[in-house]
């Protein structure tokens, strides 16, 4: 089992619709999730943390965790083709204060007009 | 400020070279991080460094050694490098490593794309 598991893609979704990524993880100890956003040739841009369970909100992106179903999501509201992009989910890994993020191998969005 | 630099954008060395990649942010951040990141895959973790001492060594070969000489900067030293060591290097920072908790969110460089002829 990978450490951190995605969904390769693409997903596709038409403008103004919703886009769901979901991201599993296998270490029950995990405390610290993110989601970042990368564009082709771009460096990873950080643009979702969550800590706790249930749903964090931040203009058009709402994250999801489930520490029981070791589960975290992330929704795009009213999606725009400016989102198209590799969305990477990124878990602080173990059991002491190391700060080793481990990404899982990101979900393509292709965000049709 | 909330920008992390790195220097050079570009690198082409051949595998006789040495050179180095510097990394520098001025968030009061405390934990600077080095990647790597080949095309399509996600970033691999390389070095941490927590109060200037390096904590984490992903096992790394030794052609590659890192460098913190204050809190704001970050150096990888190059030497000896092979061409499958081209790749995009990343470095990142956060105000701490703390296993839960907020301010351990990691922020990027734009990168510096390696070549190695």
């Amino acid at each position: 089992q990978k450490e951190v598991e995605q969904n390769s893609g693409p997903l596709s979704v038409p403008e103004g619709a919703i886009a769901s990524l979901n991201c599993t993880y296998s270490d029950r100890g995990s405390q610290s999730f993110f989601w970042y956003r990368q564009y082709s040739g771009k460096s990873p841009e950080l643009i979702m943390f969550i800590y706790s369970n249930g749903d964090k909100e931040d203009g058009r992106f709402t994250a999801q965790l489930n520490k029981a179903s070791q589960y975290v999501s992330l929704l795009i509201r009213d999606s725009q083709p400016s989102d198209s992009a590799t969305y990477l989910c990124a878990v602080i890994w173990g059991s002491s204060n190391t700060g080793k993020l481990i990404f899982g191998q990101g979900t393509t969005l292709q965000v049709k007009p | 400020d909330t920008e992390v630099t790195q220097t050079p954008k570009h690198l082409v060395m051949g595998m006789t070279n040495k050179k180095s990649l510097k990394c520098e942010q001025h968030m009061g951040h405390r934990a600077m991080y080095w990647y790597k990141q080949k095309a399509k895959k996600p970033p691999e973790l390389m070095f941490v460094y927590s109060y200037e001492k390096l904590s984490i060594n992903e096992s790394v070969p030794s052609r590659f050694s890192p460098e913190c000489p204050n809190s704001s900067l970050l150096n990888l030293h190059l030497h000896a490098l092979q061409p499958e060591d081209s790749a995009l290097y990343l470095c990142a920072s956060s105000q701490h490593t703390r296993l839960a908790g907020s301010y351990n969110e990691q922020f990027f460089g734009p990168g510096t794309r390696l070549t190695v002829l």
